[in-house]
């Protein structure tokens, strides 16, 4: 049974039109995490929640902001995307801080 | 110096081979370790834990170094399905993901 769910696998949106994408979790972990990927590099983290504080990374730009409605449920919206937003974007769930993490499939955002 | 470091590869072993990587890291401080694997365009999968006295998890051996900060990754009788990308993470406080070391297993 698969224990982070994300939606949609795949997403096509066009520059500058808002996006969301969701991220649910079977696990009840504390802490989820938003990542983004690029080809040939690191998961590079964007924000994470944990319970319901939000802790934003120092280089996340503005453009992306995330939502924690309850335990299960995280969501990333982009506000404006750009070509250079075009990626692999992960969730990824944990016990609590430094633990081990759990991640989703992914989504891969396609900007045209 | 970065957080994490590893070498990128690709190792290329063929079937059978032994093969190890190791990922240096800065903060003498960090306290978790794990290594994750990731197949292409697929997400990362946790395969171990890094515990200071070292593990073993069938034919994969972790191993931490404190003393040079590091942590390796041993693999042993190398299937053609351990091909992937292989992903030191270590806090710093947080969590930072090294960029990975490709790992090609040929017939």
């Amino acid at each position: 049974d698969a224990m982070v769910i994300q939606n949609p696998r795949y997403q096509v949106t066009q520059f500058g039109k808002p996006v969301t994408l969701s991220c649910s979790q079977t696990l009840n972990h504390n802490v989820m995490y938003w990542y983004q990927q690029k080809s040939s590099q690191a998961p590079k983290l964007l924000f994470h929640y944990y319970d319901k504080d939000f802790n934003n990374e120092a280089d996340t730009p503005d453009n992306f902001q995330s939502r924690r409605p309850n335990t299960s449920f995280c969501f990333l919206d982009i506000r404006s995307p750009g070509l250079g937003d075009a990626a692999m974007y992960l969730c990824a769930t944990s016990r609590d801080r430094n633990y081990e993490q759990y991640f989703g499939p992914g989504t891969r955002l396609t900007v045209t | 110096r970065k957080e994490v470091e590893q070498d990128p590869g690709p190792f290329n072993v063929p079937e059978g081979a032994t093969v190890a990587f190791n990922c240096t890291y800065s903060n003498s401080a960090s306290q978790s370790f794990f290594w994750y694997r990731q197949d292409c365009r697929k997400e990362p999968k946790l395969l171990m834990s890094v515990y200071s006295s070292g593990n073993e998890d069938g034919r994969f051996t972790a191993q931490l170094n404190r003393a040079s900060q590091y942590i390796s990754l041993l693999i042993r009788d190398s299937k053609l399905s351990d091909s992937a990308t292989y992903l030191c993470v270590v806090n710093d406080p947080k969590l930072v993901f090294g960029a990975g070391t490709i790992l090609r297993v040929k017939s």
